[in-house]
């Protein structure tokens, strides 16, 4: 059975703060996804990988990095903290580059203070 | 830029009734898919069901079906024999040919099914 796993369901977070958001797949995927949902928006694409250490930015890419050091994870980092990036955050992962996203993660909701 | 929008925030229906969820679309491309994607509260995201732009037959996926309108850009779901376990978020997304995987989604629209 496929999977992506999110480190975390939820976190609370201060503002300022340093925060890695992390996820797995365990399918040998090329592509990764990070994706933002926010109520009213629908998902927006942050940041995607389409192999190691490789990364293109999304639509809203401001306020976050990432890093890809194997094929399997793909980190999400907020390098400080602000209450406007509170939301839930989606991984996703597709083996092929064009196609649909079918593999997400359960996600996490982040909250900073 | 492609666009999807999604203009009915949420929508009920009764158990076993047939609900339609609207979603149009926005784009210059003449290759493209169209999906739409199921979020229940275990926040999981499921793919529901998808249509190629080429072709000119609706999908159909058990009792979730499509009305695709190209001209009118117009992506429909219609869910028939509405069942309990259909209660969730729905988002319809548009891929491009030059898009890679990267999806645009709409707003979303809250589903409630009602006993």
């Amino acid at each position: 059975d496929v999977k992506v796993t999110q480190s975390s369901r939820y976190l609370v977070k201060r503002t300022g703060e340093k925060v890695f958001l992390e996820c797995v797949q365990d399918m040998d995927h090329e592509n990764m996804f990070w994706y933002r949902q926010d109520p009213g928006l629908g998902l927006r694409l942050i940041y995607f990988s389409y192999d190691v250490k490789m990364k293109e930015k999304g639509d809203i890419p401001e306020g976050y990095s990432v890093s890809r050091e194997k094929k399997e994870r793909f980190s999400l980092i907020l390098e400080s903290a602000s209450t406007n990036q509170t939301s839930m955050y989606l991984c996703a992962s597709s083996l092929v580059f064009w196609g649909a996203l079918k593999y997400f993660g359960p996600g996490t909701r982040l909250t900073v203070t | 830029a492609q666009t999807v929008t999604q203009s009915q925030p949420e929508m009920s229906v009764q158990e076993a009734e047939t609900v339609t969820l609207s979603c149009t679309y926005d784009t210059s491309e003449s290759d493209y898919y169209l999906f739409w994607y199921k979020q229940p509260p275990s926040r999981q995201m499921i793919l529901v069901i998808r249509q190629e732009a080429y072709k000119q037959q609706n999908a159909t996926e058990n009792r979730f079906s499509v009305n695709f309108q190209k001209a009118a850009k117009s992506f429909s779901l219609k869910i028939s024999d509405s069942q309990l376990g259909d209660a969730a978020m729905y988002f319809c997304a548009y891929l491009g040919q030059t898009s890679g995987s990267r999806l645009t989604f709409g707003e979303g629209t809250q589903l409630t099914v009602n006993p």
